[in-house]
């Protein structure tokens, strides 16, 4: 079966540190890969996903992510936090075919102090 | 452009009950999936429906039903209520069924089964 493993559950950080969570998944096909995120309070929303092409995605508010095939991983990372970025982040992967849901991580939840 | 939204916002039901969620997609969205997210877990895929038709099902029982409405609206329904239902049912929208295809998140419905 496809799972997603997050290896870190609970980061703390302080403001400007860089971060980079881990994420790999299980599935020997194509796979879509995607990361969203949970502030406090608010729905889970995007922040950036890989379907093909150049395997160093770009999302909102200075995060990024590599997609390395042949580790199965698609970190995220940001050189350098901000207290707002305290929230909870999900990698998610949905195989490469119609109809197929996202299967989720069990969450990293990151606390950034100022 | 508005958002995804659900209803109720949380609901306390005992064991044995029925209950019925409801989510209201983004407009022009034609696909809506369902998310089980238990307290400290990522979200659990239960089923997806596109245009009225059920798109793929995750490991879920029969009890948890669904409908997809010509509107694109959609209810999940539980029944025989177990104490291991409580956690943060998530609907999603999507523009089409295609996996690459972000999915945007309602609120969620908190149920709590007693």
């Amino acid at each position: 079966a496809q799972s997603v493993s997050q290896h870190n559950h609970h980061v703390i950080l302080s403001e400007a540190a860089s971060l980079e969570l881990g994420c790999n998944y299980s599935y020997g096909g194509t796979v879509n890969l995607f990361w969203y995120v949970q502030y406090p309070g608010q729905h889970l929303q995007l922040l950036l996903k890989y379907f093909s092409g150049d395997p160093l995605v770009k999302g909102i508010k200075g995060f990024e992510a590599e997609f390395i095939k042949s580790k199965f991983s698609f970190n995220l990372r940001k050189p350098s936090v901000q207290w707002s970025d305290t929230a909870e982040y999900f990698c998610a992967v949905t195989p490469n075919q119609a109809g197929t849901a996202l299967i989720f991580g069990k969450g990293t939840t990151l606390s950034v102090s100022s | 452009e508005t958002g995804v939204t659900q209803s109720p916002t949380h609901l306390i039901k005992t064991r044995g009950q029925q209950v019925t969620l409801r989510c209201s997609s983004q407009s022009g969205h034609n696909t809506v999936s369902w998310y089980q997210q238990a307290l400290g877990q990522g979200p659990q895929f239960i089923f997806q429906y596109y245009r009225e038709e059920e798109n793929g099902r995750g490991n879920f029982p029969p009890r948890f039903s669904g409908l997809q409405f010509p509107n694109y609206s959609s209810e999940l329904n539980v029944n025989a209520l177990e104490l291991d239902d409580s956690a943060l049912y998530l609907c999603a929208s999507s523009p089409t069924g295609a996996s690459y295809n972000e999915q945007f998140f309602g609120p969620g419905t908190r149920l709590t089964v007693l």
